[in-house]
Parts: C-alpha cells; structure tokens; sequence
C-alpha cells in the first residue's frame, strides 16, 4: 500500500506570494493533518480533515487555509507568504477505526523557503 | 492546555546499549493517547509506538517499549540494543480526546539521540 505523499517536496517562493501544498492520505484514510516543524517552534498543529470537513484547527492566522476533496486528498494554501513561514510542512492521514488507536502517518514532507 | 516536555535535548549512546528517552505530559483529560515517532535526517516521521491512557500494559513493538507511568505522567520511550541506524530525532507526542474523534497532536521539541560505534 503506497504511503502518503506530498508535492511537492521543495518550495521556494518569495515574501507576499502564496503557496498550495499538495497530500494524498493512504488510501482508504479519511483524516488528513497538516503540521508546520521550525527549528525554532519545533511541530505544531495546523489543521484536520476529516470528509471534507475541518474538524480542528491549530492557533495560525487567516493567511493558513486548507481543504479536503471527496477523494480524500488535501490542499493546503499560505497567503501573503512571510519570511517566518519558511518550515517543513507534514501531512499525515489516519485511518478511523472504530475501535482502537489510529495512528497518523507521516508524509515526506514540503520544504518551503521563503525569501 | 496539553503539553509535552522532553528534557534530553541531545543523547550520544554508543551501540548495543539500551536508551531510555525521557517524556513527560499534562493533561487534564481521562482520555488521551500518547505517541512516539523517529525522524531521520530525511524529515519522514516514522510512528514508533503507541499508548493509550486506559491501556494497563505497557506497550511494547519489537525493540521498542514505553514505560508508561499514569500517575508520574510520564511516558518514556526504550530503545533495547542501540543500533546505528537509531540514529534521529525521536519525537513524543499526545492526542487528547477518543481514538475516534479529531486526530490532533501536540508534540515535545525532541531528544535527538547519536548511535557511537
């Protein structure tokens, strides 16, 4: 089963353009979270799909959107880039199992330099 | 609010001995899940192993085990028999809440730990 993948894998944009970074979950995963990793911040939590619904949503601006389509994959777009949005963003999608755990599973990642 | 706090920014071990990553955690929910994952120099994070807050048996996932202390909220990652290829950053993680409902972590700043031949 193919892992979850992200494109893409590097970025560089400069401050006050937007960017769209891609991830399709594994298949059959319905939940999809996108995660911001600075060396400076460490990993913090952007955003949660879950059928095309944001279901949670982390302490970013307006300028930090996402979305999911019926096939499960999401999107997520930075507007107005700025010098300190340049991190690795990961995507990770979980299964929804009834009972249990589910565990998120962690994309590659984009790297995105802002200048 | 829940946070994660890992003391050991940096540990060199050398190879063939057991390490133990340290995690503490607080939360005011019953419920929650604790996690551990790797992340090599590549960036991939790699899930590890998993606890929940009900489970009474610490888990365990071939080399690795959590030593899971509930009332010490304490969550600790061993790694038997270091191998050089454990070499990373190893990441301590929580989600409030059922296993069920929005899948949201909040993770440590890591312990990155060096394998020495």
């Amino acid at each position: 089963k193919a892992g979850v993948t992200q494109t893409p894998r590097y970025l560089i944009k400069t401050r006050g353009q937007q960017v769209t970074l891609s991830c399709s979950p594994i298949s059959g995963h319905r939940s999809v979270s996108w995660y911001q990793q600075t060396p400076g911040q460490g990993l913090q939590f952007l955003f949660e799909y879950f059928s095309e619904t944001q279901r949670n949503k982390g302490n970013f601006p307006g300028r930090f959107s996402g979305r999911q389509f019926s096939n499960s994959r999401s999107e997520m777009n930075v507007s107005t880039l700025e010098l300190g949005d340049s991190a690795l963003y990961l995507c990770a999608s979980s299964p929804y199992r009834s009972s249990g755990y589910n565990e998120q599973f962690f994309g590659p990642g984009t790297r995105l330099t802002v200048l | 609010a829940q946070k994660i706090t890992q003391t050991q920014p940096g540990m060199f071990v050398q190879e063939k001995e057991a390490v133990t990553l340290d995690c503490t955690y607080d939360t005011s929910d019953q419920s929650y899940g604790l996690f551990w994952y790797k992340q090599p120099s590549s960036g991939e994070m790699i899930f590890l192993i998993y606890q929940g807050s009900y489970d009474e048996q610490n888990a365990t996932e071939g080399r690795y085990s959590l030593n899971f202390q509930k009332a010490r909220k304490s969550a600790n990652l061993v790694i038997s028999a270091s191998q050089l290829g454990d070499s990373a950053m190893y990441f301590c993680a929580m989600r409030e809440g059922r296993s069920q409902g929005a899948q949201k972590l909040v993770f440590g700043q890591g312990t990155r730990l060096t394998i020495n031949p």
